[in-house]
């Protein structure tokens, strides 16, 4: 089982409509989770982080954790045509300063 | 903001080839990685580095070396580079253990 899992998609969803990425880990000691954004042809860059169970909003992004059942998702209201891209989950477990990516999901927002 | 730069986005290098990679990031973040990513496969942490001098393996560290005389300034080395070493390769920077990284903009390599 690889350590962080995503669909990789391509995942199709309206203008408008809410997007959900999802992605799931292999272990309970990871600690803090992070999704990153990479257009094609670019690096990633970093979205939002979530350290503790629960949701957090930043704007149209709302990241979900949940540790006892293993994943966490990215919701993204309001599509936009400009959020096509790929959404990289990553983890970090204690103990060193190692990030495991997921091998990304491609979403295309359609007008 | 976080910047990180690296030396070039795209270089063209011949089998055997001796290659250096370099980054720089501007605000003074202690921890500096290479990774490499490929379709499918995604991104890979190659070598990364805590301080000044000191470097740690990664998932995937043969046929590469690193070097870090400066805070500021990561180097990747191919030795002898191959074909299989086609790739982009991405350094990324984070100011503590745990914290978020931030990329720089790549450099695609192809080995001929």
């Amino acid at each position: 089982q690889k350590e962080v899992e995503q669909n990789s998609g391509p995942l199709s969803v309206p203008e408008g409509a809410i997007a959900s990425l999802n992605c799931t880990y292999s272990d309970r000691v990871s600690q803090s989770f992070f999704w990153y954004r990479q257009y094609s042809g670019k690096s990633p860059e970093l979205i939002m982080s979530i350290y503790s169970n629960g949701d957090k909003e930043d704007g149209r992004f709302t990241a979900q954790l949940n540790k006892a059942s293993q994943y966490v998702s990215l919701l993204i209201r309001d599509s936009q045509p400009s959020d096509s891209a790929t959404y990289l989950c990553a983890r970090f477990t204690g103990g060193g300063n190692k990030l495991t990516f997921g091998t990304g999901t491609q979403l295309k927002v359609e007008l | 903001d976080v910047k990180v730069t690296q030396s070039s986005r795209y270089l063209v290098k011949r089998t055997g080839e001796k290659v250096f990679l370099e980054c720089v990031q501007d605000m003074d973040h202690e921890n500096m990685f290479w990774y490499r990513q490929d379709p499918g496969l995604g991104l890979r942490l190659i070598y990364f580095s805590y301080d000044v001098k000191m470097k740690e393996k990664g998932d995937i560290p043969e046929g590469y070396s690193v070097s870090r005389e400066k805070k500021e300034r990561f180097s990747l080395i191919l030795e002898s580079a191959s074909t299989n070493q086609t790739s982009m390769y991405l350094c990324a920077t984070s100011s503590g253990s745990g914290n978020e990284q931030f990329f720089g903009p790549g450099t695609r390599l192809t080995v001929l």
